[in-house]
């Protein structure tokens, strides 16, 4: 069974830019989450989705954004990219994602470096 | 104010030895889950172990258990037998019911564990 695939692993990006990251779920899961991760802030949650709505958001500007589409993929994107945009971006799976022992299978992440 | 807080930025412990990571968490929420994540150098997020709030047993998952101690809000994470594929970022998270969180989860800072040989 694949695990939860972020793509691409790897972006450089300049200020003022914007840049869309994708996440594939694993297979039959429905819910899928955003976190940011730096070495300042830790771990935040940027968003939930559930069945292609968002379910719960974080306390992100309205920069961040995301979707999910029919197929359970999501996509993030974050607007006029900032220096302090630079984290790394993990996205996680659940197959409901609102029961409470659901364990959330993790990507990779996207480790993003503006510049 | 910090929801999950682990208070051991790093620790070190031998090879074969037992080692207890400390988590202690706030919620007003009587229904919350506990979870023990591990983040290998690599980046990618591995569950270890979950406790809900109302389990009367501790969890273990084989070399891994968590000593839940809920009047004093705390989860610690023990692994047993340390190995030297133990060394990673560990974090503590939680997932509260209230309000519809659905699968947020709050994270601590995390601890760096490393395995001397």
């Amino acid at each position: 069974k694949a695990g939860v695939t972020q793509t691409p692993r790897y972006l450089i990006k300049t200020r003022g830019q914007q840049v869309t990251l994708s996440c594939s779920p694993i297979s039959g899961h429905r819910s899928v989450s955003w976190y940011q991760q730096t070495p300042g802030q830790g771990l935040q949650f940027l968003f939930e989705y559930f069945s292609e709505t968002q379910r719960n958001k974080g306390n992100f500007p309205g920069r961040f954004s995301g979707r999910q589409f029919s197929n359970s993929r999501s996509e993030m994107n974050v607007s006029t990219l900032e220096l302090g945009d630079s984290a790394l971006y993990l996205c996680a799976s659940s197959l409901l994602g609102f029961q409470m022992n659901t364990e959330a299978f993790f990507g990779q992440g996207t480790r993003l470096t503006v510049v | 104010a910090q929801k999950i807080t682990q208070t051991q930025p790093g620790m070190f412990v031998q090879e074969k030895e037992a080692v207890t990571l400390d988590c202690t968490y706030d919620t007003s929420d009587p229904s919350y889950g506990l979870f023990w994540y591990k983040q290998p150098s690599s980046g990618e997020m591995i569950f270890l172990i979950y406790q809900g709030s109302y389990d009367q047993q501790n969890a273990t998952e084989g070399r891994y258990s968590l000593n839940f101690q809920k009047a004093r809000k705390s989860a610690n994470l023990v692994i047993s037998a340390s190995q030297l594929g133990d060394s990673a970022m560990y974090f503590c998270a939680m997932r509260e019911a209230i309000y519809n969180q659905g699968g947020k989860l709050i994270f601590g800072q995390g601890t760096e564990l490393s395995v001397k040989p």
